[in-house]
């Protein structure tokens, strides 16, 4: 049971360039979530999942998307990186929906991607 | 709309107590909270609902306002693992989807 994986664990790109952080799970959990995490400023939600086939923007979603076409999956897309999203990105995911029933709704994080973009 | 937390930042010696603060202005469904080592991935600590129901966690407990939109955080007789950030989420009532985090409190225990 490896959890949540996101790879790669660290990545360089130049600005303007396109790259995809992936997420995957192996609880079969239901909710996927993207946020970054920048000094001073917690974790911002990007982008969320409730399911296959099924996504939403969270707070901060320009310059990103994603996909959701597996359960097990969660790709972040960036298609034309800028110095702005230089950031340590998380993947977390939960068995249901973030508000629900105690216990269902505990998330686990991966354990992060750093990326710088000159 | 991120909730807000207080203090940023506390130094405690070992043993001392504290408290952290997270309100909303918007009305919750749900707070939780998770801590953060260096380095590290945020780890989940406790889920309140409304209602006002005080949760806990060996020696660290917790507290929903609903009334106020306020959450607070208690740790007591401080150790040495306890230090980290602390985030407080939140769900609005209506967006059970969207767990919003505040910016941290960084809690430093020294010996």
């Amino acid at each position: 049971n490896a959890g949540v994986t996101q790879t790669p664990k660290f990545q360089v790109l130049k600005t303007g360039q396109s790259m995809t952080l992936q997420c995957a799970q192996d609880m079969n959990h239901e909710y996927m979530s993207w946020y970054r995490q920048d000094p001073g400023m917690g974790l911002r939600l990007i982008h969320y999942s409730v399911g296959a086939g099924i996504t939403d923007q969270g707070e901060v979603p320009n310059g990103y998307n994603v996909s959701r076409s597996t359960t097990e999956d969660f790709p972040l897309r960036l298609l034309s990186a800028a110095p702005s999203q230089t950031s340590v990105y998380f993947c977390a995911s939960s068995p249901w929906g973030a508000g629900g029933s105690p216990g269902a709704n505990v998330l686990t994080f991966g354990a992060g991607s750093r990326l710088t973009v000159l | 709309q991120q909730p807000v937390q207080s203090p940023q930042a506390v130094i405690l010696r070992e043993g001392e107590d504290a408290v952290i603060n997270c309100s909303s202005s918007k009305a919750l469904y749900s707070v939780h909270w998770y801590r953060q080592k260096h380095g590290e991935a945020p780890v989940f600590l406790m889920i309140l609902l409304k209602g006002g129901e005080q949760k806990g966690h060996d020696k660290i407990s917790a507290s929903f306002n609903e009334k106020k939109q306020q959450s607070s955080l208690y740790l007591t007789a401080s150790q040495l693992s306890y230090s980290g950030t602390y985030f407080c989420g939140t769900v609005r009532g209506g967006s059970n989807y969207k767990l919003t985090f505040g910016k941290g409190t960084l809690l430093t225990v020294n010996p």
